[in-house]
């Protein structure tokens, strides 16, 4: 079983304020590892699917690195709104063929 | 295109009675999913199916649960005499292929509560 771990737990930020997080896992046997967005009583939405070391993905103002050596990857939020709280997911995939979750970043972007 | 679908989203039951769970996956997807949420928990991965296939349950439990995905019809989660422990948020999520960069799509949960 991996070990996903996500800090910090929960955030809250002005807005209007960047903001990152990280997703910490296990580098060896590692494939793949995937970003969520999860809004309150909603499914949690597919931001990015990132394999690469060095790898860098953008979706508007969010955009995620990864660095499989260390096992790490960043989620960053720029110029953070209100409609960005959520929690954020990260999901690695190991050679057991299924995605472990970490815990979620909880994040609250204030008016 | 419509999403996976779940139902019920609430479900009650009483301890010793069973609870089913259905997940309609996407539509072309062949490969579905079962996570749980127990409270204060992230998810944590259960069953991987494809059609009429149990393809992965390591992370289901040994007694009372069972999944199926039949050649016709929505996915389904049974537990067997539930108890209390059993109150979780269960999502399932398909895809169209399932390797290590297929995206895995989710549904909106169903919330079961053990009284």
């Amino acid at each position: 079983i991996l070990n996903v771990e996500q800090s910090p737990q929960s955030l809250h930020v002005q807005e209007g304020d960047s903001t990152n997080f990280t997703c910490s896992f296990p580098s060896s046997n590692f494939y793949a590892l995937h970003w969520y967005r999860w809004e309150t009583a909603k499914s949690p939405e597919a931001l990015f699917v990132m394999t690469l070391n060095g790898d860098e993905k953008k979706k508007g103002r969010i955009s995620a690195t990864l660095n499989t050596k260390e096992g790490y990857s960043y989620l960053y939020i720029k110029g953070s709104q209100p409609e960005d709280s959520a929690t954020y997911l990260c999901a690695a995939y190991n050679a057991g063929n299924m995605l472990t979750f970490g815990g979620g970043t909880r994040l609250m972007v204030k008016p | 295109n419509a999403g996976v679908m779940q139902n019920p989203r609430h479900l009650v039951r009483r301890r010793g009675q069973e609870a089913r769970l259905r997940c309609s996956p996407m539509k072309g997807h062949s490969h579905v999913y079962w996570y749980r949420q127990l409270p204060e928990e992230g998810l944590k991965f259960m069953v991987y199916l494809q059609k009429e296939n149990i393809i992965d349950e390591s992370g289901m439990p040994k007694e009372r649960f069972s999944a199926e995905f039949p050649k016709e019809g929505p996915s389904i989660l049974r537990i067997q005499q539930v108890v209390r422990g059993d109150s979780a948020a269960y999502f399932c999520a398909s895809s169209t292929l399932a390797g290590a960069t297929d995206t895995q799509y989710f549904g909106p949960g169903t919330r079961l509560t053990v009284l």
